[in-house]
Formats: structure tokens, C-alpha cells, sequence
């Protein structure tokens, strides 16, 4: 089975401070993906990863960035948090561009105090 | 902008009842795929829909997959407690592998 873990279940963070998430997903999976969870929203794309070193931009980039050193292992920063990035922050990952399905991490539910 | 409407937003009913959970889009999808998340738990895959028209089952659930590739449905036959949880619509359209999300139904079910 895939398994795509999460460094923190809940985080508590102060305004301004710069935020790292941690995910690590263990099946060689090219693809990797952040997402953020609002109520009424859905899931909506941060950033994601095709390959090591590689990133694009996804429908809310702003405010984060992302790095992959490793295959397995996809971080976002966020800069200079504020409290309108409390949210849900869910980690995914998917084989190759071919195959759409995608495995999720149990999320970081993250508080901006 | 959500590209993907799901309707109904919530469904509280009692088990052993059905129910049918609606994806609609303006969209054309290459594919389509229904996901369930429980509380504190990332989404889980259940399905992918690839054919306009295709139906697929999975023991009391039953997706289908619109001609056009533009909508979808998911049904509940006999609903059990162990099927409450957000159930989310996604679609392909890209090369990338990137999916647009639907912001999900809460669906309850009561015993």
C-alpha cells in the first residue's frame, strides 16, 4: 500500500512566522501535490512537484513555496504565515502524469494565532 | 472558482436508505474519480470513471460517468453508518496529472 505521512496531525503557529510541512510519501511516486482544505472549498491546489527539483504553480500559490531535493519528499514553506492560512493542508501523491490517481497524507490541520 | 459543482452540500438520512450524490461541471474530463474522506483522515480513492457513459460498482455504490464526460454520479444502495464521511468529485483534465476538486458532500447516516 502507498503510504504519504505528514510531519505534524496539528500545528500552532504565530503571525508572521515562516512554517515548514513536511510530507514523505514511500512508493517512488513522481508526482507529489499540496493542497489546502476549507469548509464550502473543497480541496484547492498549492503547488506540485512532477519531479525532483521540479514545481509548478497551482490555483493558490500565493503567500507559499514549495521544495523537492528528494523523490520522496515534498515540503511547503510558508513565508510569513498570516492567519488567513489557517487551514487544512493536505499532502498527495500519484505515479506519472498518466496515471491521475492520487494518494493522500492524513493532513496538517494548521492554526495562525 | 469551483469547476466542479457538487450537490447536495449535506445528506443526513437513516440506514438503509438511498441516496445519490451529483458532480456537474461545464467541463470536459478525460477522467473522473470520487474520493471519501473521514474526519481527521486524508481523502481515499474509491473510484475512477474513464468512458463517457461507463458505470462502475462497488459493492453498494454505483458510479457513472455522463456521455459527455462533463458530470457524474455517485448512488448509495442500502446506506450504512460506516458510509457517513465527505465524498468528493475530481476531475482530469490535464497532462500533468493535476485534479480539480469539488468541495464535497457530507453525507450522515444514522442507524
Amino acid at each position: 500500500d502507498v503510504k504519504v505521512t505528514q510531519s505534524s496531525r496539528y500545528l500552532v503557529k504565530r503571525t508572521g512566522e515562516k512554517v515548514f510541512l513536511e510530507c514523505v510519501q514511500d512508493m517512488d511516486h513522481e508526482n507529489m501535490f499540496w493542497y489546502r482544505q476549507d469548509p464550502g472549498l473543497g480541496l484547492r491546489l498549492i503547488y506540485f512537484s512532477y519531479d525532483v527539483k521540479m514545481k509548478e504553480k497551482g490555483d493558490i500559490p500565493e503567500g507559499y513555496s514549495v521544495s523537492r531535493e528528494k523523490k520522496e519528499r515534498f515540503s511547503l514553506i510558508l513565508e510569513s504565515a498570516s492567519t488567513n492560512q489557517t487551514s487544512m493542508y493536505l499532502c498527495a501523491s500519484s505515479r506519472d502524469r498518466g496515471l491521475y490517481e492520487q494518494y493522500f497524507g492524513p493532513g496538517t490541520r494548521l492554526t495562525v494565532t | 472558482t469551483q469547476l466542479l459543482e457538487q450537490s447536495p452540500q449535506f445528506l443526513s438520512i437513516q440506514e438503509g436508505e438511498n441516496l445519490t450524490v451529483y458532480c456537474n461541471s461545464s467541463s470536459v474530463f478525460s477522467s473522473l474519480q470520487w474520493y471519501r474522506q473521514e474526519p481527521g483522515e486524508g481523502p481515499v480513492l474509491l473510484v475512477t470513471v474513464v468512458t463517457g457513459g461507463e458505470v462502475k460498482k462497488l459493492k453498494r455504490l454505483t458510479f457513472q460517468f455522463g456521455d459527455a464526460r462533463k458530470d457524474s454520479s455517485l448512488h448509495i444502495t442500502a446506506a450504512q453508518p460506516g458510509d457517513t464521511g465527505l465524498y468528493l468529485c475530481a476531475g482530469a483534465s490535464d497532462s500533468w496529472g493535476k485534479l480539480q476538486f469539488g468541495a464535497g458532500t457530507q453525507v450522515v447516516v444514522t442507524p
